[in-house]
């Protein structure tokens, strides 16, 4: 059905404020993943989820960044203490695995966070 | 750690015209994966070509094509007949064994009518 949504798709708070990014990949993927892409840069990875577990979280850039994903399905990003520097778009990809393998990743539409 | 660079921050192009996006990569693995994005101003990352490390055709799709000199640790996007829907920015990536892509920095590409 639907492609991979991420609400909500603009989200600005202050400086110091808790934010929530939430992300709906594709049914039946098992696999979740999490980029920050700032301005005029590529996406970097911080997270990517096989089922309810985290397999990878080494790109988390610091304890204030935390994701989780409890039925496997959706999964949230949370900041806590938010900076300016945190301002970016965070985009989710979610992808198949078949036989061990990682298929094509397919991106939402990502969430522009802006921390004033 | 592995590196995507992609040294042209904008190209522009004609209409119908063939336009090349340069890309290099660094890693130490022997068997990988490399990928072209276009990410149009919606944001959405949408994937164009992908080339496996230990298949020595390039790949082609439809007006894509790449040019892959593993040797070289090069990877180019060739689009022929330029359209005015490919405007947008383009990334290349990287992934080796681990699913996590690592991209570069992304080539503005322009089409002119």
């Amino acid at each position: 059905g639907a492609g991979v949504s991420q609400t909500p798709s603009n989200k600005v708070t202050e400086k110091g404020k808790y934010v929530e990014l939430r992300c709906d990949p594709i049914s039946g993927h098992t696999a979740l993943y999490w980029y920050r892409q700032s301005l005029g840069q590529g996406p970097e990875f911080l997270i990517y989820f096989q089922g309810t577990g985290a397999a990878d979280d080494s790109g988390l850039p610091n304890d204030r960044f935390f994701a989780v994903r409890p039925e496997g399905s959706v999964s949230t990003l949370k900041i806590q203490r938010t900076e300016r520097g945190d301002s970016a778009v965070y985009l989710c990809a979610s992808s198949l695995i078949l036989q061990g393998i990682y298929n094509e990743q397919f991106f939402g539409p990502g969430t522009r966070l802006t921390v004033l | 750690a592995q590196t995507v660079t992609q040294s042209q921050p904008e190209m522009s192009v004609q209409e119908a015209e063939t336009v090349t996006l340069s890309c290099t990569y660094d890693t130490s693995e022997s068997d990988y994966y490399l990928f072209w994005y276009k990410q149009p101003p919606s944001r959405q990352m949408i994937l164009v070509i992908r080339q496996e490390a230990y298949k020595q055709q390039n790949a082609t799709e439809n007006r894509f094509s790449v040019n892959f000199q593993k040797a070289a640790k090069s990877f180019s996007l060739k689009i022929s007949d330029s359209q005015l829907g490919d405007a947008a920015m383009y990334f290349c990536a990287y992934r080796s064994a681990s699913p996590k892509l690592v991209f570069g920095a992304g080539t503005i590409l322009r089409v002119k009518s």
